[in-house]
């Protein structure tokens, strides 16, 4: 079944310490965003790519980066993870249908669980 | 921005009851009106959504419904089940905008 795969589902890292979570797709789909959802919270939106171009949200923090090597995978790397940024991280996806694009049902995985000693 | 607001955040019905959780939202912009299912420890699945073309949608059990002069929309579930257990979250969008999402409703299908 195509789908979203995120890996891994549970991550532990240290206060400080780099930590990279992926997302890799079957659907073929053009637009791919990384979501931060904290406990009893809707997702929060850091930023999405459509195709290769990269947005970020206005809030995002600059500790958060992405990367979109090709159309099926992304990552997401928080450089220096604080106490603060534990969470369920979330990838979702959304088919390229032109100039509303954003107007498309999105495909979320199954989430990493970041937890930060 | 859009704002969305939903209600209730706590909602217990027995077990082949309705249910019934609706949203309200602030930009007379937004034309795509997302539900996602939220089970404990996965990701939220689409279960139904509405455009601003259409004043109500239907899926089995699953309901949709929009006012778009009111600016609200509705998710409703019949004949409840124990695995319709989930927090559920309204959402709303246009063009290209981020989705915005209400605050989430968490169900419980009491037996």
């Amino acid at each position: 079944d195509a789908m979203v795969i995120q890996n891994p589902r549970y991550q532990v890292t240290q206060f400080g310490k780099p930590v990279t979570l992926s997302c890799s797709q079957t659907l073929n789909h053009n637009v791919m965003y990384w979501y931060q959802q904290k406990s009893s919270q809707a997702p929060k939106l850091l930023f999405h790519y459509y195709d290769k171009d990269f947005n970020n949200e206005a809030d995002t923090p600059d500790n958060f980066q992405s990367r979109r090597p090709n159309t099926s995978f992304c990552f997401l790397d928080i450089r220096s993870p604080g106490l603060g940024d534990a969470a369920m991280y979330l990838c979702a996806t959304s088919i390229d249908s032109g100039p509303n694009w954003g107007n498309q049902p999105q495909h979320f995985g199954d989430g990493t669980r970041l937890s930060i000693l | 921005g859009e704002n969305v607001e939903q209600h209730p955040s706590t909602l217990s019905v027995q077990e082949g009851d309705s249910a019934v959780i609706k949203c309200t939202y602030s930009d007379s912009a937004s034309n795509y009106f997302p539900w996602y299912k939220q089970e404990l420890g996965k990701g939220p699945q689409l279960i139904i959504d509405i455009r601003s073309n259409v004043g109500e949608k239907k899926d089995q059990r699953i309901a949709v419904t929009l006012n778009k002069t009111a600016k609200h929309f509705s998710l409703h579930i019949t004949e409840t089940q124990p695995e319709d257990s989930a927090v559920y979250f309204c959402a709303a969008t246009y063009g290209n905008e981020k989705l915005t999402f209400g605050t989430g409703t968490r169900l419980t299908i009491i037996p």
